[in-house]
């Protein structure tokens, strides 16, 4: 258990909807980062969010955003989904102090299916 | 643009039966190198950070390995626990980059058999 819950593990919708996923950080780290997983793809860079301020973009879409709230947790809104977005969205967060080892504690993801 | 291409894309191992895995980069300002494992369902999981060429790190049966364009990891006598996917990652050191923004290898999926 890496401390790092997401929720929910599995979700279907339809092209064109709206679905937000959810991120609790382990305790104590000011990070979050969001990663997709897709088969063709593999795992991506989307953003980071540290202590409530958007750090870093990756190569998300205009339709997707994230935020961080000031209790750490994280959301990633989907929007206008297309069948192209399913796949598996991962949260990890990193330790705030000392020196960065490139440890990142991922969640068990977001699987997005959209038909 | 940051590359990271990993070989092969499957290995098939029998229990005991040491490999390795490969990892190429092309990066500007290699900031580290990483290894993660993942099974499957789960997120991944870090194993590794190599930060200099020449640079090894062990654990168990695993040892990652450095150089100036790609990375190693070692598997002696491997166990069917060990099998998952292995990804290898990297950071580069552009000014004002993200420390968790990393650029992943498609991984490679190992299987060992009893």
């Amino acid at each position: 258990d890496s401390g790092v819950t997401q929720t929910p593990k599995h979700l279907i919708t339809a092209t064109g909807q709206r679905v937000t996923l959810r991120c609790s950080p382990r305790s104590g780290d000011l990070s979050v980062y969001w990663y997709q997983q897709s088969l063709d793809q593999g795992l991506q860079f989307l953003i980071q969010y540290y202590n409530g301020e958007e750090r870093a973009k990756g190569n998300i879409l205009e339709r997707f955003s994230a935020q961080q709230f000031p209790d750490l947790h994280s959301e990633l809104n989907l929007s206008s989904l297309e069948l192209g977005d399913s796949a598996l969205y991962f949260c990890a967060s990193s330790p705030s102090r000392g020196r960065w080892t490139g440890e990142l504690f991922f969640g068990e993801g977001s699987r997005l299916t959209v038909l | 643009e940051d590359q990271v291409t990993q070989s092969p894309e499957a290995l098939r191992l029998q229990e005991g039966e040491s490999s390795s895995l490969n990892c190429s980069y092309t990066v500007s300002g290699l900031r580290g190198l990483f290894w993660y494992r993942q099974d499957p369902g789960k997120g991944p999981e870090f194993l590794f950070t190599l930060y200099s060429a020449g640079e090894e790190k062990e654990k168990e049966r695993l040892k990652a390995t450095l150089t100036k364009k790609e990375s190693f990891l070692h598997i002696t006598a491997p166990k069917p626990e060990d099998s998952a996917t292995y990804l290898c990652a990297v950071q580069a050191g552009a000014g004002g980059t993200s420390y968790g923004k990393l650029t992943f290898g498609q991984g490679t999926i190992l299987t060992v058999h009893p």
